[in-house]
């Protein structure tokens, strides 16, 4: 069973939409959460962490359900430049593990 | 300043070839990593090292070796690829070792390698 299971998409949704990723995770171990960003041959790059208490940064919004072992990503008002990969993360005892990824195509 | 350096950003070899990945960063962090990602998968954790210690080689063939020099360099060793080896090779960084919950869990990617293996 994989640590981490994502959608993998792809959502093409239109400027100004509301968007939601979810991942869950299997190891109730797992300690530490997070959304990293991935544009096409780039490295990902850490987008936010996510916290059981729920955290937003701008428009996006992260939460974690710890009973439920999920964890999404809320983006409002999409923009263009929205446009890329976002990868879930779990950190189990310093071995982080990621979703497959879920592809994001934000239209004008 | 959390910048995690990686040279060559691409690397072309052959079978036969020998050559090194490598890693670098300033920021003292105590824990680095490489990853491999293919085209359209999430990154694969490869190695672990803390403290300079490899602590997690996660069933990786031994023709990648991976060194740490020092606390600020990591290596990737490269020996008698095959094809299917071509990938992103990512190194990454995180400043403590531990498990707990704390905020200096956060890893920290370089650019990558993009390594074809003819």
């Amino acid at each position: 069973r994989k640590e981490v299971e994502q959608d993998p998409g792809p959502f093409n949704v239109p400027e100004g939409a509301t968007v939601a990723f979810n991942c869950t995770y299997s190891n109730s171990a797992s300690q530490s959460f997070f959304w990293y960003r991935q544009d096409c041959r780039k490295e990902p790059k850490l987008l936010m962490s996510v916290y059981s208490s729920g955290n937003e940064d701008g428009r996006f919004t992260a939460q974690l359900n710890r009973a439920s072992q999920y964890i999404s990503l809320l983006i409002r008002d999409s923009k263009l430049s929205d446009s890329a990969t976002y990868l879930c993360a779990v950190n189990k005892l310093g071995q982080f593990y990621f979703g497959t990824g879920t592809s994001l195509t934000v239209i004008p | 300043d959390t910048e995690v350096t990686q040279t060559p950003k691409h690397l072309v070899m052959g079978m036969t070839n020998k050559k090194s990945l490598k890693c670098e960063q300033h920021m003292g962090h105590r824990a680095m990593y490489w990853y491999k990602q293919k085209a359209k998968k999430p990154p694969e954790l490869m190695f672990v090292y803390s403290y300079e210690k490899l602590s997690i080689n996660e069933s990786v063939p031994s023709r990648f070796s991976p060194e740490c020099p020092n606390s600020s360099l990591l290596n990737l060793h490269l020996h008698a690829l095959q094809p299917e080896d071509s990938a992103l090779y990512l190194c990454a960084s995180r400043p403590g070792t531990g498990g707990t919950l704390s905020g200096d869990e956060k890893l920290f990617f370089g650019s990558g390698t993009q390594l074809s293996v003819l």
